[in-house]
Order: C-alpha cells, then sequence, then structure tokens
C-alpha cells in the first residue's frame, strides 16, 4: 500500500527556467494539497484540488504559480520562471473522502527545489 | 500574521522524561488541531489530533490537550524515547469545502530533543 509519491525528490533549475513538481495520492485518495516550506519556517498551504477541480487555491502566488489533477495521472504542481525565492521543500498530501469526525492528510516526502 | 505558533524552537528533554509541547492559535474558527512530527529531509507524519468538542485525547504514549478558552493546545509524550527527537508541527482546520478537508494552517513547529 504505497504512501503518497512525490517527484523529483530535488530539482535544481536555473532563474527563468520551468519547474514541473508530480504528485500521486495514495491509493483511493481523491484530495490532494500542495504546501511550501521556506527555511526556517512551517509548511504554508498552496492550493486544495480535487479531480479536475481546483477546491481552494487561497495560498498560491498569483503569479507564475499553478496546479492541477486532471482526470488521470498525478496532480502537478507548475512553476514558470522560476526566481531564487522560489527555492524551498514543496510537499503534497492527500486525504480520502470526508469521514467524521476528520480524516488526516497523509504527506509525501517531499521535492526541494533549488534556483540558481 | 501568524495564526497558529508554537513559540519554543527547540526543547531538550532526557529519556524516559514527560515532553510537553505547546501551541497556541488566534483563529476562533479552527476546529480541528493536529500534530505531525518530522524528520530531516521527509515529509510530515500524523501523531495524533482532536475536535474543538473535545479537550483531551490519547494514544498510546501521546496526549493532546485542548484549552478553547485560552486557545492553547499541548502535545505531551510520555515516556520520552530517542526516536521521538525530530520536528513536531502543531496544525489547525476550519473544517471542509468540496467534501474534503481544508487546507491546513501550520506552526513553525519545535525541534525536539531526547537525550539519553
Amino acid at each position: 500500500n504505497a504512501g503518497v509519491m512525490q517527484n523529483p525528490r530535488h530539482l535544481v533549475r536555473r532563474r527563468g527556467q520551468e519547474a514541473r513538481l508530480r504528485c500521486s495520492p495514495m491509493k483511493g485518495h481523491s484530495h490532494v494539497y500542495w504546501y511550501r516550506q521556506l527555511p526556517e519556517e512551517g509548511l504554508k498551504f498552496m492550493v486544495y484540488l480535487q479531480k479536475e477541480n481546483i477546491i481552494d487555491e487561497s495560498g498560491m502566488p498569483k503569479e507564475r504559480f499553478s496546479a492541477e489533477f486532471p482526470k488521470e495521472g498525478p496532480s502537478i504542481l507548475r512553476i514558470q520562471q522560476v526566481v531564487r525565492g522560489d527555492s524551498a521543500a514543496y510537499f503534497c498530501a492527500s486525504s480520502p473522502l470526508v469521514v467524521i469526525p476528520y480524516n488526516e492528510q497523509f504527506f509525501g516526502p517531499g521535492t526541494r527545489l533549488t534556483v540558481l | 500574521d501568524q495564526q497558529v505558533k508554537q513559540n519554543s524552537p527547540s526543547l531538550s528533554v532526557q529519556e524516559g522524561r514527560i515532553s510537553i509541547l505547546n501551541c497556541d492559535y488566534t483563529n476562533s474558527m479552527f476546529d480541528y488541531f493536529l500534530w505531525y512530527k518530522k524528520y530531516p529531509a521527509e515529509g510530515p507524519t500524523f501523531l495524533i489530533s482532536i475536535s474543538s468538542i473535545k479537550d483531551k485525547n490519547e494514544d498510546g504514549r501521546f496526549t493532546v490537550f485542548l484549552n478553547k478558552s485560552a486557545k492553547h493546545l499541548s502535545l505531551h509524550i510520555v515516556p520520552s524515547q530517542p526516536g521521538d527527537s525530530a520536528v513536531y508541527f502543531c496544525a489547525a482546520s476550519e473544517g471542509y469545502s468540496g467534501g474534503g478537508a481544508d487546507g491546513l494552517t501550520f506552526g513553525k513547529g519545535t525541534h525536539l530533543i531526547i537525550q539519553p
């Protein structure tokens, strides 16, 4: 029973390039969340998606960042024209349909993005 | 403005004694609280949670206490073991939307060090 999978684990990009981060949720999970962790900080919520739907993107920067969770395949977090400030660990989490009282979110190992 | 605060960046406890990690929050709409444990280069792992309608939840060596009037919660680990050395994050949620749990708001974490 595989957990949340993220790839790549490490990604190095030069300023101005694009970064694509992938997340495969746990089997049977239909909700995906993306978080970003800057050095010495806690995790910051970015976006919450279901299949083919963005439910909450209140934590996403307004420009250069986008996320999708297609009907088939993994969820993708895309960062266009990366800048040094995008260097961080990006974590994906998944959860199943709501079950009372609450479903905890299960996290993947993260992708460490370094922008040179 | 931080809605979830962990004011102790680090805590050192002797093996076998009790570890107490504290967390304060400001958002009165939070109705579910979770504790995650994180090792370096790994994703957070769920530990224990508590609903706002309860004041205590226990799971083995881990107990979480919630004081709603003070907007404060704490995680007790007893007895502390060397494998408990990790960063502990307090997280909170306002509830549900789109059929799934909302994105979590995290504190900055407390680095717990268990000394032999």
